[in-house]
């Protein structure tokens, strides 16, 4: 089975500073991650994915995140954060069958100017 | 362009109430999945359907049932309501061999 931890409920930014949103998993098996991002009212929508390859991957609207296999991290950063990231957004794991997705409980990003 | 409509984005519903919660795709997507989102525990899978008439558990099936008759439909039912099952209930699809899961936008059931 498989399990996502994610640590900060809540970040508090300021417009144009950059951002880490923390993931963290544990998996007895070889696994894919994600990362989802609800606007509100809105659905979940897929920000950015590993699957293989290079570590780093990158998503849309500028976000990127890292792999790290030793850690078993997936940390979602951002450089410089827009007003309209305000979101919540939530790491998810999935096994190699794609069957089911196992979600963290979300970390709502807050983006003041 | 994917989409996944939900019947209602609003419901409010008494105690004791058969509750049916619609979720219909256009993308000939064999795979279904039914989640509730609470704050604080993130979204938990109830049921999930790979394929026509076939239905699976997921991790929170107690006190729901579901139906997929059609290939586009899935619908999630509550024999009888209660007020724990006050929740944000999410809809989703999935191309079988894909690993893209698609939402739709929800829908706010609140069981007086």
């Amino acid at each position: 089975a498989q399990s996502v931890t994610q640590l900060d409920s809540q970040v508090p930014v300021f417009e144009e500073a950059p951002v880490e949103l923390r993931c963290n998993y544990s998996s007895s098996v070889s696994v894919y991650l994600f990362w989802y991002v609800q606007y509100p009212n809105q659905g979940l929508q897929l920000l950015l994915k590993y699957l293989s390859g290079s570590t780093l991957v990158k998503g849309i609207n500028g976000f990127e995140a890292e792999f790290n296999k030793s850690q078993t991290s997936f940390h979602l950063r951002k450089p410089s954060v827009h007003i309209s990231d305000t979101a919540e957004y939530f790491c998810a794991v999935s096994d190699l069958s794609f069957q089911k997705l196992v979600f963290g409980t979300g970390t709502r990003l807050l983006v003041s100017p | 362009d994917v989409k996944v409509t939900q019947s209602s984005r609003y419901l409010v519903k008494r105690t004791g109430e058969k509750v049916f919660l619609e979720c219909v795709q256009d993308m000939d997507h064999e795979n279904m999945f039914w989640y509730r989102q609470d704050p604080g525990l993130g979204l938990r899978l109830i049921y999930f359907s790979y394929d026509v008439k076939m239905k699976e558990k997921g991790d929170i099936p107690e006190g729901y049932s579901v139906s997929r008759e059609k290939k586009e439909r899935f619908s999630l039912i509550l024999e009888s309501a209660s007020t724990n099952q006050t929740s944000m209930y999410l809809c989703a699809s999935r191309l079988g061999g894909t690993d893209t899961q698609y939402f739709g936008p929800g829908t706010r059931l609140t069981v007086l």
